[in-house]
Parts: C-alpha cells; structure tokens; sequence
C-alpha cells in the first residue's frame, strides 16, 4: 500500500532564514510522483511542487525546491529566504502508478510551519 | 473567475438529511477529484471523473455517497442520510490529464452534520 509520512507536527523558522520540511513515502510502484501543497488558513490548496520519480534532477520552483532521495524514499521540501506569508500548512502527496487510471493522491498528515518575524 | 469553484462554502444540516455538494472545474480540464479533508488530516481520495465517468470511485466510504458528472463538467456530490462522521471538509480539484499535471483545488465545502 502506498502510503506518506510528515513525521513534524510543527515547525518554526526566522523570517529570511531557509527550513526544511521532511516526507518520507512507500510505495511499490516502479513510477510515481510526488507533490507538494501549501494550506494557509483559508483553506485553500495550493501547488508548489512536482517531483517525477524518473526525474533525474531535484526539482525547484523559485524559492521552493525538492531534495528527492529515491534510494530513501524521502521528498523532502526545501523553502529558502523564509517569509512570513509562508506560514501555512504543507502537505506532502503522492501518486503512484502514473500509467492507466490511478490518478489519486496520497496525503501525509502535513507540517504546520510558522515565520517568525 | 478561472478557478475551481465550490458551492456552498458552508453547509449545516441534521442527521439523516441529504446534501449535494457542487463543483465547478476550470474551464478545459477534463479531469476531476473529490476529497473529503477532516480536521487535522491530510485530504483522503474519493472519486476521480474522467470526461462524464468516474474512472476510479474506490474511495467513496460507502454506498451513501455518490457522484455525477453528467456533461463532463461540474460535478456534484452526493451524500444520503448524513451522520455525524460526515462532518468534514469536502475539496474538489480538477487537472488536465498528463503524469505530471498538478491537481488545482477549489476551497472547498464546510459540511457539519448535527
């Protein structure tokens, strides 16, 4: 079964400082992907990032970017220069199976990480 | 506006009642998620639709909830004799269909069952 896991309930970090926010997942799909959402207060989901499990490179979105260790099974989510419209919750996710119909997402539990000024 | 969009943002209703919860995609996307979010949980997968038919339903909890999109567009949700455990968060998402295509939410229907 697939399965992720965001083993940091909460975390905190200085404004302008960079934080790292850890996802660990299994699966034994042979291609999958792995995302990143950020949920703010209002609720809304919104995408950051995209990890393909053949991409051969991390991925980086301006300040976010993805340290993928595939031997580890871990996508851990990297946010530099930290800015307090950054505090939020974020949710690790994935999607196994990237051939036919599976096109479901996984959610780990999330990190709630707070900016401080 | 060219996002998801969701009706009621927030819906209150008795034990035993039936709600229809609305999705409206954006615009071209063909693909379209359902998830249920409860309070400090990651989302859980319902339904996914694929043009008018639900390509992966395996989600849905049990035979009280049901979804249709009958023209491949918006969807609604169904739920029938509601309870108590029922009471979540209920996010619509929609993509174009590709390996990588992230999935856009909506912000999503606050349904509380008394």
């Amino acid at each position: 079964a697939q399965k992720i896991t965001q083993t940091q309930p909460g975390m905190f970090v200085q404004e302008k400082e960079a934080v790292t926010l850890d996802c660990t997942y299994d699966t034994s799909d042979q291609s999958y992907g792995l995302f990143w959402y950020k949920q703010p207060s209002s609720g809304e989901m919104i995408f950051l990032i995209y990890q393909g499990s053949y991409d051969e490179q991390n991925a980086t979105e301006g300040r976010y970017s993805l340290n993928f260790q595939k031997a580890r099974k871990s996508a851990n989510l990297v946010i530099s220069a930290s800015q307090l419209g950054d505090s939020a919750m974020y949710f690790c996710a994935m999607r196994g199976g990237l051939a036919g119909n599976n096109r479901k997402l996984i959610w780990g539990l999330g990190t709630s990480l707070a900016v401080n000024p | 506006g060219a996002g998801v969009s969701q009706t009621p943002s927030n819906k209150v209703t008795e034990k035993g009642k039936y709600v229809e919860l609305r999705c409206d995609p954006i615009s071209g996307h063909t693909a379209l998620y359902w998830y249920r979010q409860s309070l400090g949980q990651g989302p859980e997968f319902l339904i996914y639709f694929q043009g008018t038919g639900a390509a992966d339903d395996s989600g849905l909890p049990n035979d009280r909830f049901f979804a249709v999109r009958p023209e491949g567009s918006v969807s609604t949700l169904k739920i029938q004799r509601t309870e108590r455990g029922d009471s979540a968060v209920y996010l619509c998402a929609s993509s174009l269909i590709g390996s990588n295509n992230e999935q856009f939410f909506g912000p999503g229907t606050r349904l509380t069952v008394l």
